[in-house]
């Protein structure tokens, strides 16, 4: 029973390029989460995705962020032209339903992000 | 206002020792808690979920939350230096889980 995938584990992107991080969630669980670390901080919360909706974008930059969830395939959240602040480590969690309902969410392996 | 605080530490034991992390939270709609261990380099890792008042134990691990004073902790019994990694606390904020900034563990031998 794989965990939650996320690939790649490593990218290194210029300025102005983009990102397109992907996010296979555990089986059975249709709740995904991303998140975002920069080093020595805590996790801050980006986006809440249910399979074709986003349900809470309150995290995510007004600007060159977005993610999906589509009824085939991954989570991706993608970063159009990239800046050097954009570096950091983007975790997806997914969980089998909302986690308020006392139930839990389990991480990827995540993927860092280093812009040049 | 931050919504869910851990102190930062380091918080250094001996081996053998219990440890205990602390993190208390300002929504009082929260319901659900989770401890969560991330080593550095790595992605967090659930250790306890906690739902309702009082104590939860599992192996080394004892998860204590107290709702009216908005209050989580987790013990760590007979402390290794394995258990030397960052611990976070989360709690649900509606629809999503907010994180501490973690409390950072030294466990020495």
């Amino acid at each position: 029973n794989a965990g939650v995938m996320q690939n790649p584990r490593h990218l290194v992107r210029r300025r102005g390029q983009e990102a397109r991080l992907r996010c296979s969630p555990m089986k059975g669980h249709s709740h995904v989460y991303w998140y975002r670390q920069l080093p020595e901080e805590g996790l801050k919360f980006m986006v809440y995705l249910q399979k074709e909706n986003i349900i809470d974008e309150s995290g995510m930059p007004k600007e060159r962020f977005s993610a999906e969830f589509p009824k085939e395939g991954p989570s991706i959240l993608r970063i159009q032209q990239v800046v050097r602040g954009d570096s950091a480590a983007y975790f997806c969690a997914s969980s089998q339903t909302v986690v308020y309902m006392n139930t839990e969410a389990f991480f990827g392996q995540g993927t860092r992000l280093t812009v040049v | 206002q931050k919504e869910v605080e851990q102190n930062s530490g380091p918080l250094s034991v001996p081996e053998g020792a219990i440890a205990s992390l602390n993190c208390t939270y300002s929504d009082r709609g929260s319901q659900s808690f989770f401890w969560y261990r991330q080593y550095s380099g790595k992605s967090p890792e659930l250790i306890m979920s906690i739902y309702s008042n009082g104590d939860k134990e599992d192996g080394r691990f004892t998860a204590q939350l107290n709702k009216a004073s908005q209050y989580v902790s987790l013990l760590i019994r007979d402390s290794q230096p394995s258990d030397s990694a960052t611990y976070l606390c989360a709690g649900t904020n509606t629809d999503k889980l907010i994180f501490g900034t973690g409390t950072r563990l030294q466990v020495f031998p």
